[in-house]
This record gives C-alpha cells, sequence and structure tokens, in this order.
C-alpha cells in the first residue's frame, strides 16, 4: 500500500532552526508538496519538489531524496506564527496526491 | 484570501436533515476538489471534476452527493449523515489534474448531532 510518514507532533523555540521529516512509499512518484495549515484556515502551498536537492524560499527550505523515499521542510529563524500544522504530500504515477497526517509544530518562545 | 471560498463556515445538522456546502473558485481552474479531513488523519479525497466532468469517486457514501455546475462552482449535498461524518470539508481547485498544485478553501467544520 501507500504511505506517507511524519511525526505527529514537534516542539521548538522561537528564533531556533527544525526540521521536519516525511518519508513515503507510493506507487511511482510525481513531486512532493508541503503545505502549512494554522488552526482553523485553509492549508497553503510552501513547496513542491520533483528533483533531489534542496529548495530554498527564505525562511524555509525543501530537500527530497528520491532513492531513500524521504524529505524534509526546514524552518529558520522561528518565529511564532509558525506555529501551525505541516502537511506532506507525494503525487503517485496516476497524479493521486497520497497525504500524510501532519505535523503539529509548536513554538515556545 | 486564497481564491477559493467555501459557504457556511459552520454547520450543524441532525442525522435527518438535508442540507448543501459551496465552494467557489476564482483562479481560473479547471479541477476542483472535495477532501475531508479529520483529527490526526491524512486528508481523504472524496470527489474529482476536472472541467465539470466527475472524474474521482473515492467509494464515498452515497449520503454524500457532489455537484458541479461549472469550473468555477462545487457543491457537497448532505442527507442522512452520522455523527461520525463530522469533520472540516475542504474544497479545492487546481488547474489540471497531472502534477499541478492545488489551492485550498478555509474549509466548512461540519457537526453532526
Amino acid at each position: 500500500g501507500q504511505n506517507i510518514d511524519q511525526p505527529t507532533e514537534m516542539t521548538a523555540t522561537e528564533g531556533a532552526i527544525v526540521q521536519i521529516n516525511c518519508t513515503y512509499q507510493t506507487s511511482g512518484f510525481n513531486g512532493l508538496f508541503w503545505y502549512q495549515q494554522h488552526a482553523g484556515e485553509a492549508p497553503t502551498f510552501l513547496s513542491y519538489n520533483v528533483l533531489d536537492g534542496l529548495e530554498e524560499k527564505g525562511r524555509f527550505s525543501s530537500f527530497l531524496s528520491r532513492s531513500k523515499g524521504y524529505s524534509y521542510l526546514l524552518l529558520k529563524e522561528l518565529q511564532m506564527k509558525d506555529s501551525a500544522s505541516y502537511l506532506c504530500a507525494v503525487m503517485d504515477s496516476n497524479y493521486q496526491l497520497i497525504w500524510g497526517a501532519g505535523t503539529k509544530l509548536i513554538i515556545k518562545p | 484570501e486564497t481564491g477559493v471560498t467555501q459557504t457556511p463556515r459552520h454547520l450543524v445538522m441532525g442525522m435527518t436533515n438535508k442540507k448543501s456546502l459551496k465552494c467557489e473558485q476564482h483562479l481560473g481552474h479547471n479541477a476542483m476538489y472535495w477532501y475531508k479531513q479529520s483529527a490526526k488523519k491524512p486528508l481523504e479525497l472524496m470527489f474529482v471534476y476536472n472541467f465539470k466532468e466527475q472524474t474521482e469517486n473515492n467509494s464515498v457514501p452515497s449520503r454524500f452527493s457532489p455537484e458541479c455546475p461549472n469550473s468555477s462552482h462545487l457543491f457537497l449535498h448532505l442527507h442522512t449523515l452520522q455523527p461520525e461524518d463530522s469533520a472540516l470539508y475542504l474544497c479545492a481547485s487546481s488547474q489540471g489534474t497531472d502534477g499541478n498544485t492545488i489551492y485550498f478553501g478555509e474549509g466548512s467544520w461540519l457537526t453532526v448531532v
């Protein structure tokens, strides 16, 4: 079966760096997405990786290793507003999105 | 503002009621989706429409009935729901269904009593 694994919850300190991991087993691969979802709000698109390597976008970076079925989202200079759930999703060979259950990130002062 | 608007934001309904969720996208996309989001579970894809035609129905019970009159509007008609159907229902849209980023509305919180 198809599966996406990510930690349920993480805690980090304001100003620090945190890495949220995502491992996947899917039928084929057409890219990996990261979304941010604040409580009670819409998931919003953060990044898309289809080739191996690191994509940097301001304070957020996303890394992909297709051979290892692994990605991470790196958040630097954490701010209180970064407290949210982070959703990892993989697009399989049929262009279906397979979703992880999300990682709830708690930022402490 | 995400470009995808859902109403109502909150809905409480009895098990014998009939209600509808509405979604409108202002992004010029041609694909629209309904997802169910329950606490601590992955998003569950319910229905996909591409150019108004339903292309995906993920074994959703018939008490959920979608309607897509055009590429900008999507409805989810609800009838005889169960308490376990209480969840956040998310509408989303994308430009095509082959690998394009999907954009979500803020969701409709449904409570079935």
